[in-house]
């Protein structure tokens, strides 16, 4: 059973990056097509999708924060990242790490961690 | 964007009833929708792919129906397990999208 796992600072200070980990266990991240996806979810509950990576290192990313975001995986430690440039408090969420599949929506997800943005 | 439109954004139920969630894209999204279910502190589960296809290990009282434009999820004989938050989402196109969200709490 393939599991996921985000880890990074809860606190970011304004301006700054925000980064964070998804790492990934129960399986190879590099196997079966899947892409490895970023989601938040906002304090009052809406959910936002960040952007994705494939195994081979494509990613697609929101229109709203390709700008800003960074997404990286590395195969031969079996996690993949995200980097959030120029934080505000509006980017202050419950951050989602899932695993997606073409055709699907996504099917296991990390347990979360918050991330406030505040001086 | 499309967006994605739930009804209602709150329903109260009892254990045993039957419960329908709709779900409305801006436009056509053939049958590209999932729905998920959340329980308070915990990640999105997933529930349906394909507007209409159950993952695995769901009960089979949740069913999901729709295309194009209007989506329904139903859940009959309603249990305790049940009450919770369902969201849809597409992925008909770039960026994906998820609707806001509809709360089932008991009555």
């Amino acid at each position: 059973q393939v599991q996921l796992q985000e880890s990074g600072p809860g606190l970011v200070k304004p301006s700054e990056t925000l980064s964070l980990r998804c790492s990934v266990s129960g399986g190879s991240i590099s196997s079966g097509g899947y892409y490895w996806s970023w989601i938040r979810q906002f304090p009052r509950g809406g959910l936002e999708w960040i952007g994705y990576i494939y195994a081979g290192g494509n990613t697609y990313s929101n229109p709203s924060l390709t700008s800003r975001i960074t997404i990286s995986i590395d195969t031969s430690d079996n996690h993949f990242s995200l980097r959030l440039n120029s934080v505000t408090a509006a980017d202050t969420a419950v951050y989602y790490c899932a695993r997606g599949f073409y055709g699907s929506g996504f099917d296991h997800w990390g347990q979360g961690t918050l991330v406030t943005v505040s001086s | 964007d499309i967006q994605m439109t739930q009804s209602p954004s709150t329903l109260s139920a009892s254990v045993g009833d039957t419960v329908t969630i709709t779900c409305r894209a801006s436009q056509n999204i053939k049958k590209w929708l999932a729905w998920y279910q959340q329980k308070p502190g915990e990640a999105p589960k997933f529930l349906i792919y394909g507007a209409s296809n159950l993952e695995r290990g769901v009960p089979s009282r949740v069913s999901g129906s729709g295309s194009g434009t209007e989506f329904t999820l139903t859940i009959n004989n309603l249990q305790p397990d049940d009450f919770a938050t369902y969201y849809c989402q597409h992925y008909d196109e770039y960026p994906l999208t998820f609707g806001g969200g509809t709360k089932v709490d008991i009555k």
